[in-house]
C-alpha cells in the first residue's frame, strides 16, 4: 500500500523559514518524480514544485521560485521542501504527491496518483 | 500559463441524477492531458480520470471523462450520495512542467 506521510508544518513569522519532509513507503520510490502542492484555507489546489525521479530536474511554481528548494534522498525514501523568505500567502496545507510515471516509461506524468494527508504551515507574526 | 477555468461554481443535484462539470482552458492543452479530481471536507485529492477520459485504478465506472483541445467534461452519470464533493481539473501538457489546477466545482445535494 502506498503511503505519503508529511511532517514539519509549523507556525512560523513572516520572513521565517522552514524544512517539510515526506517519507514514503509501498512503492519503489527512486522510481517516480516526486510534487508538492499545497492548498491554501478554503481554497483551491496550486502546485508548488517537480522534482525527477534522481533529483536530477527540479521545477516550481513562480509563486515560489527561488525562495523553495525541493530535492529528495533516494536511500531515506524521502521528498524535502526547504521552505525561506515565508510570506503569509504561503499559509497552506501542503500535500506531497505521486507522480503516476516511473522514469523507464515513456508516458506522461505531472499529474498525482497519491496524496499524503498534508501538513500544515501557517505564515503569522 | 496555462488557465483552467470550471463551471459552474456549485451544481446542486439529487442523488440518481447525472452531473455535468466543465472545465475550459485558455489554450489547448497538448494531448488531452488533462486530469480530474474529487476531494471531500478534510481529505485529500483523489485521483478519477488522467489523459482526459482513462479511469484512474478502482474508480467507479459511473465517471467518465471527455474532450479535447480546450474544452474537457468530466461526467457522472447517476449520483451516489458518496459523490458530493468538490472536483478540481488539472492540466499537465505545457513543457516545461508548469501544472495548473481550476477553481473547483462544488457538487452539493439539492
Amino acid at each position: 500500500e502506498v503511503q505519503l506521510v508529511e511532517s514539519g508544518g509549523v507556525v512560523v513569522q513572516p520572513g521565517g523559514s522552514l524544512r517539510l519532509s515526506c517519507a514514503a513507503s509501498g512503492f519503489t520510490f527512486d522510481d517516480y518524480a516526486m510534487h508538492w502542492v499545497r492548498q491554501a484555507p478554503g481554497k483551491g489546489l496550486e502546485w508548488v514544485s517537480l522534482i525527477s525521479w534522481d533529483g536530477g530536474s527540479t521545477y516550481y511554481a513562480d509563486s515560489v521560485k527561488g525562495r523553495f528548494t525541493i530535492s529528495r534522498d533516494n536511500s531515506k525514501n524521502s521528498l524535502y521542501l526547504q521552505m525561506n523568505s515565508l510570506r503569509a500567502e504561503d499559509t497552506a496545507l501542503y500535500y506531497c504527491a505521486k507522480d503516476p510515471t516511473p522514469y523507464y516509461d515513456s508516458g506522461r506524468g505531472y499529474y498525482f496518483d497519491y496524496w499524503g494527508q498534508g501538513t500544515l504551515v501557517t505564515v503569522s507574526s | 500559463e496555462i488557465v483552467l477555468t470550471q463551471s459552474p461554481g456549485t451544481l446542486s443535484l439529487s442523488p440518481g441524477e447525472r452531473a455535468t462539470l466543465s472545465c475550459r482552458a485558455s489554450q489547448s492543452v497538448s494531448s488531452s492531458y488533462l486530469a480530474w479530481y474529487q476531494q471531500k471536507p478534510g481529505q485529500a485529492p483523489r485521483l478519477l480520470i488522467y489523459g482526459a477520459s482513462s479511469r484512474a485504478t478502482g474508480i467507479p465506472d459511473r465517471f467518465s471523462g471527455s474532450g479535447s483541445g480546450t474544452d474537457f467534461t468530466l461526467t457522472i452519470s447517476r449520483l451516489e450520495p458518496e459523490d458530493f464533493a468538490v472536483y478540481y481539473c488539472q492540466q499537465y501538457g505545457s513543457s516545461p512542467p508548469k501544472v495548473t489546477f481550476g477553481q473547483g466545482t462544488r457538487l452539493e445535494i439539492k
